[in-house]
């Protein structure tokens, strides 16, 4: 089975341009999550949906970070203006379940605010 | 949040086990602890989980204290591949995962 796809790969914008991010998760995984690790920290969770509904989103940073999931499919993380401190990797893991057996994380997109 | 803690780092010789370590002495009793891994510029990878009974799967070994306080992931022949940074992790409140620092094992010839 094809696993998670997350695109663009890297992505370098200017401070104060947006960027969309997107996470293809595996075909039947309800669970989606984002999670992101910026400069010298830990990885640390954004949010997560339950097919097209948000679950949880208590680990966005701010309202420049908005996440969508219509249809329950693929999802979208737009940052909006970037700022500096947004630079780091952003990773997005798809489970069938809601707990974490089984969750499957992509590459991630490493972003560049400069 | 249970929270976790593992040695910054290890190293191990090619074809001896790994044993990292890793203490959770504020798990509740129904928090299950995880382990993933981070092979550089990839997404984290699940390796175990387990709850009370040591598990075994193709990776790993997972042996969990009695107590719950602390446990040891195995890896029992461990090759270069495996050289990566090792999560313990432990579930937040809402089923998110909770990631520390983690310990990078290297794994030397």
């Amino acid at each position: 089975e094809a696993g998670v796809t997350q695109f663009p790969s890297h992505s370098v914008i200017e401070k104060g341009q947006t960027v969309t991010l997107r996470c293809d998760p595996i075909s039947g995984h309800d669970n989606l999550y984002w999670y992101r690790r910026v400069m010298g920290k830990e990885i640390k969770f954004l949010l997560h949906f339950v097919k097209e509904s948000k679950q949880d989103e208590s680990g966005m940073p701010n309202n420049r970070f908005l996440a969508e999931r219509t249809g329950g499919t693929y999802s979208t993380l737009k940052v909006q203006p970037a700022e500096l401190e947004d630079s780091g990797v952003y990773f997005c893991a798809s489970s069938l379940y809601r707990d974490s057996y089984g969750y499957t994380f992509g590459s991630g997109t490493r972003l560049t605010v400069v | 949040d249970a929270k976790t803690t593992q040695p910054p780092s290890m190293d191990c010789a090619e074809g001896r086990a790994a044993n990292l370590p890793c203490n959770h002495s504020t798990i509740s009793g129904n928090e299950y602890v995880y382990w993933y891994r981070q092979i550089h510029s990839q997404g984290p990878q699940y390796i175990i989980h387990g709850l009370k009974n040591n598990e075994t799967n193709e990776m790993a070994s997972l042996i969990i204290t009695e107590d719950r306080k602390s446990s040891t992931l195995i890896l029992p022949h461990a090759t270069l591949r495996d050289t990566a940074v090792y999560y313990c992790i432990a579930l937040g409140s809402q089923g998110n995962l909770i990631f520390g620092k983690g310990t990078k094992l290297s794994v030397k010839p």
